[in-house]
């Protein structure tokens, strides 16, 4: 089966535009986390969802937002982008997004901002 | 506030020694720890977790962690270190609706 997977693979934009980054959750999988990872730190939680409804967020300013789609599929878009959004994009699924169950995460969307 | 501490950001160990990886975290209610080990150029894997029962818990690769709540520390050890084990590792806790990582802690191992 295939793992998660995460497109684009990498990503420059410019200061103020717009991406929008997507994530295909494994077979079976209902629920998609989305986290940001600049360099050198730990992943920061942004978003989990869960039946197309958003179950969690992390501290992140509203310029980030995200949905699911009924096949469980997920989009993350940031608006207006800074400097600081420059950083490596995981998305993780997991079977109904409960606390005790393993996140399997993509390998990541790598965005630059210029 | 929920965190997860790493407090050793570089470890260097040599080929065939035991490792043991710090991590403490704070939370109020039991949480559900993990441990992910992250090479370069790959995707987050899982080491282990815990989330109830034996509060000592088998991992992939011969991995190890052990619960200890007085303390509030999720430390994770291997008897003996393979050059393959050299990586990022990151503890982390999901309090059931968010998921905190610590900082992570980077691995050498010298031959």
């Amino acid at each position: 089966d295939a793992g998660v997977t995460q497109s684009p693979t990498h990503l420059i934009k410019t200061r103020g535009q717009h991406v929008t980054l997507r994530c295909s959750p494994i077979s079976g999988h209902k629920s998609v986390s989305w986290y940001q990872q600049v360099l050198g730190q730990g992943p920061q939680f942004i978003f989990q969802y869960y039946e197309k409804e958003e179950r969690g967020r992390g501290n992140f300013p509203d310029r980030f937002s995200a949905r699911q789609f009924p096949n469980y599929s997920s989009e993350l878009n940031v608006n207006a982008l800074l400097l600081g959004d420059s950083a490596l994009y995981l998305c993780a699924s997991s079977l109904a997004g409960q606390g005790w169950e393993t996140q399997y995460f993509g390998p990541g969307t790598r965005l630059l901002v210029l | 506030a929920q965190s997860v501490t790493q407090p050793d950001i570089h470890i260097t160990v040599s080929e065939g020694a035991s490792l043991e990886l710090r991590c403490n975290y704070s939370y109020g209610a039991t949480p559900y720890l993990f441990w992910y080990v992250q090479s370069p150029g790959q995707g987050l894997q899982l080491l282990l977790k815990y989330f109830s029962g034996d509060t000592l818990v088998q991992g992939i690769k011969g991995f190890e962690a052990e619960f200890k709540r007085s303390q509030s520390s999720f430390n994770l050890r291997k008897p003996s270190v393979h050059w393959s084990d050299a990586a990022e590792y990151f503890c982390a806790v999901n309090t059931g609706n968010q998921f905190y990582f610590g900082t992570g802690t980077s691995l050498t191992v010298i031959p």
